[in-house]
């Protein structure tokens, strides 16, 4: 497609259950990045993959929170032993370059943990 | 530490009012601002950007104002339209490396017919 796809749109998840948030980007995108949006607020940064590196990972919450990027393509967000306070939209973005880049986002997957 | 603020959480304009939406940020060093647009359900989408050697830059119908002097952006919208209500974003740059963007809390505009 021509735009970052994420799926799936919607997950509910229980307490304690393992989530796993798949981020399709523009195709020749190097950079992918991945935020989370609680209610009300911005978008907060989790991680950074330029290609299949993961440059930086500062955003991550906490060591239950994992993103892989193997082949430089797609990108999944993976949330171990889910809480409450994971309830968020899980926003992915690529940009072509790095740096000063327009980023273009998906339309985020809503997790409700319950 | 750093921050991106925005100083009214919602906007309420007349349609064909011009809309200006203010944004504080705090860290000096900062060279690269975007302003996003977020519609329910959606993710954001970008407006227009501005790197620090600029005062001023116009797009279709809006334009970005960067006053480094007082660390303020603002997002002013020409004649505006009810297409144009959404939550407004602004982010900064904070790593010029990777893209890595710092975002305020948003502002919601809402465009009265």
């Amino acid at each position: 497609g021509a735009g970052v796809s994420q799926s799936p749109r919607y997950k509910v998840a229980k307490r304690g259950q393992d989530v796993a948030l798949r981020c399709d980007p523009i195709s020749g995108h190097v950079s992918l990045f991945w935020y989370q949006q609680a209610l009300g607020q911005g978008p907060e940064f989790l991680t950074y993959f330029q290609n299949e590196a993961q440059l930086d990972k500062s955003g991550l919450p906490s060591d239950r929170f994992f993103a892989e990027r193997p082949e430089g393509s797609v990108s999944t967000l993976k949330i171990q032993r889910t809480q409450q306070e994971d309830s968020a939209v899980y926003l992915c973005a690529s940009s072509s370059g790095s740096g000063r880049t327009e980023a273009f986002f998906g339309q985020g997957t809503r997790l409700t943990v319950v | 530490g750093e921050s991106v603020g925005l100083h009214l959480p919602t906007l309420s304009v007349q349609e064909g009012d011009n809309s200006i939406i203010n944004c504080a940020y705090s860290n000096s060093a900062s060279d690269y601002f975007i302003w996003y647009k977020q519609e329910s359900g959606k993710g954001p989408q970008f407006i227009i950007d501005i790197r620090s050697n600029m005062d001023k830059r116009q797009g279709q119908r809006v334009t970005v104002l960067l006053n480094k002097t007082v660390k303020h952006l603002s997002l002013q919208i020409a004649a505006t339209q009810p297409g144009d209500s959404a939550v407004y974003f602004c982010a900064e740059n904070g790593s010029s490396n990777t893209g890595k963007l710092i975002f305020g809390q948003g502002t919601t505009l809402q465009v009265k017919p």
